[in-house]
């Protein structure tokens, strides 16, 4: 079992849909949860972030997290071209070092 | 501020060459992480380094592959006698404490190609 699994994709979403990316992990000891959206041959850039179970907004993009599922995903709604990226999560566990990315999931949206 | 520094942003290697890539943390940023990205995948850890000290190499195959920061310039990491399967993207990111999570930024990527 992979540490973090996600679904390759593409998922592919029509503009202003809602956009839902999933992602399970192993590790019962993660504590901290990232999201990283990564546009083709670019580095990842931190999007969101998140620490307890629930939801989490910002803007465009909730996070939900629910750890007795092991579970975490991504919503961004009135999904915009620009949002196609690769989408990429990242579990932590408190004092690990280093994080532990999952494939990531590509999104398509389509004007 | 300059963000964090790689270079060169793309490198071509023959087989059995070796390859030197280069990374400038941000400024006040005495952690650094490396991670490879194969084509499709995500990014797995290889190495995270403070200033002249390796924490933590876990990640790194054990052969040809290396890596440093020392107490001037830039950190490096080594790939000697390179094979395809070296092709890949390299990313570093720094950080100002050692937790690697949202502190850390990323550079934009060495891309390795070996031919």
């Amino acid at each position: 079992q992979k540490e973090v699994e996600q679904n390759s994709g593409p998922l592919s979403v029509p503009e202003g849909a809602i956009a839902s990316l999933n992602c399970t992990y192993s590790d019962r000891g993660s504590q901290s949860f990232f999201w990283y959206r990564q546009y083709s041959g670019k580095s990842p850039e931190l999007i969101m972030s998140i620490y307890s179970n629930g939801d989490k907004e910002d803007g465009r993009f909730t996070a939900q997290l629910n750890k007795a599922s092991q579970y975490v995903s991504l919503l961004i709604r009135d999904s915009q071209p620009s949002d196609s990226a690769t989408y990429l999560c990242a579990p932590s566990r408190t004092g690990r070092r280093a994080l532990t990315f999952g494939s990531g999931t590509r999104l398509q949206v389509q004007p | 501020n300059a963000g964090v520094m790689q270079n060169p942003r793309h490198l071509v290697r023959r087989r059995g060459q070796e390859a030197r890539l280069r990374c400038s943390p941000m400024k006040g940023h005495s952690h650094v992480y490396w991670y490879r990205q194969l084509p499709e995948e995500g990014l797995k850890f290889m190495v995270y380094l403070q200033k002249e000290n390796i924490i933590d190499e876990s990640g790194m195959p054990k052969e040809r592959f290396s890596a440093e920061f020392p107490k001037e310039g830039p950190s490096i990491l080594r790939i000697q006698q390179v094979v395809r399967g070296d092709s890949a993207a390299y990313f570093c990111a720094s950080s100002p404490t050692g937790t690697g999570g949202p502190e850390a930024f990323f550079g934009q990527g060495t891309r390795l190609t070996v031919v």
